[in-house]
């Protein structure tokens, strides 16, 4: 079975703050996606980042940062000394490399970022 | 510019009545998918749809439907039979299994989505 977890529902911090996002997830298969994307209040999901299996490396882009680790299932995001623009709800998904490619969504994160 | 157009972004439905919720894309991507978004909960998929003239039902497809008669066009119904339509709706494409980007499993876009509320 396939499942995405974000164990934390919401997040309320300062601006500059560190935050970090946590999402872990379940699969079977040996090739498999994982992303973020960000809900504003005005409702439309933004695209953050997209993953393969086959590559570990962490990214940074920005304030924005993405720790993948295999060996713990896990792939979380860290916004550095955020900013009240970061409020938003964030998804993390899963894609398996099968023929539907549906996509596998947590349940959401809501940041919110007070000044 | 390209993108998704999610329209109306409001809608008010009486019970009873079938309504149909607008998406079109100028993307040339060849999937599309609608989602459904309540309160505190992540995206359920209702529909998808790979290729012009074939669709798949998704996890909470009952009291939808969809077509697929042009490439840019996704339009969903709302009909009486689904018991609880009130929710957030998003409508969005990607690149789909006929084109090479395909094989790279490329990101969804997303429109703005329409806001249903029964009345």
């Amino acid at each position: 079975a396939q499942k995405v977890t974000q164990a934390q529902t919401e997040i309320s911090v300062v601006e500059k703050e560190d935050v970090t996002l946590d999402c872990v997830y379940e699969t079977r298969d040996t090739t498999y996606y994982l992303f973020w994307y960000k809900q504003p209040p005005s409702g439309e999901l933004v695209f953050l980042i997209r993953r393969n299996s086959f590559d570990e490396q962490n990214e940074i882009s920005g304030r924005y940062s993405w720790n993948f680790q295999k060996s713990t299932s896990s792939f979380n995001f860290t916004i550095t000394a955020s900013q009240v623009v970061d409020s938003a709800v964030y998804f993390c998904a899963l894609q398996n490399a099968g023929n539907n490619r549906k996509l596998i969504w947590g349940l959401g994160t809501s940041l919110a970022v007070n000044p | 510019d390209g993108g998704i157009t999610q329209s109306p972004k409001y809608l008010f439905r009486k019970e009873g009545q079938n309504v149909t919720l607008s998406c079109e894309q100028n993307l040339n991507h060849d999937a599309m998918y609608w989602y459904r978004q309540d309160p505190g909960q992540g995206l359920r998929l209702i529909y998808y749809s790979q290729i012009v003239n074939d669709f798949q039902k998704g996890d909470i497809a009952e009291g939808y439907s969809v077509s697929r008669e042009k490439k840019e066009s996704f339009p969903l119904t709302v009909t009486s039979a689904q018991k609880n339509p009130t929710a957030f709706y998003l409508c969005a494409s990607r690149v789909g299994p006929g084109r090479i980007g395909a094989l790279l499993n490329t990101e969804a876009f997303f429109g703005q989505g329409t806001r249903l509320t029964v009345v």
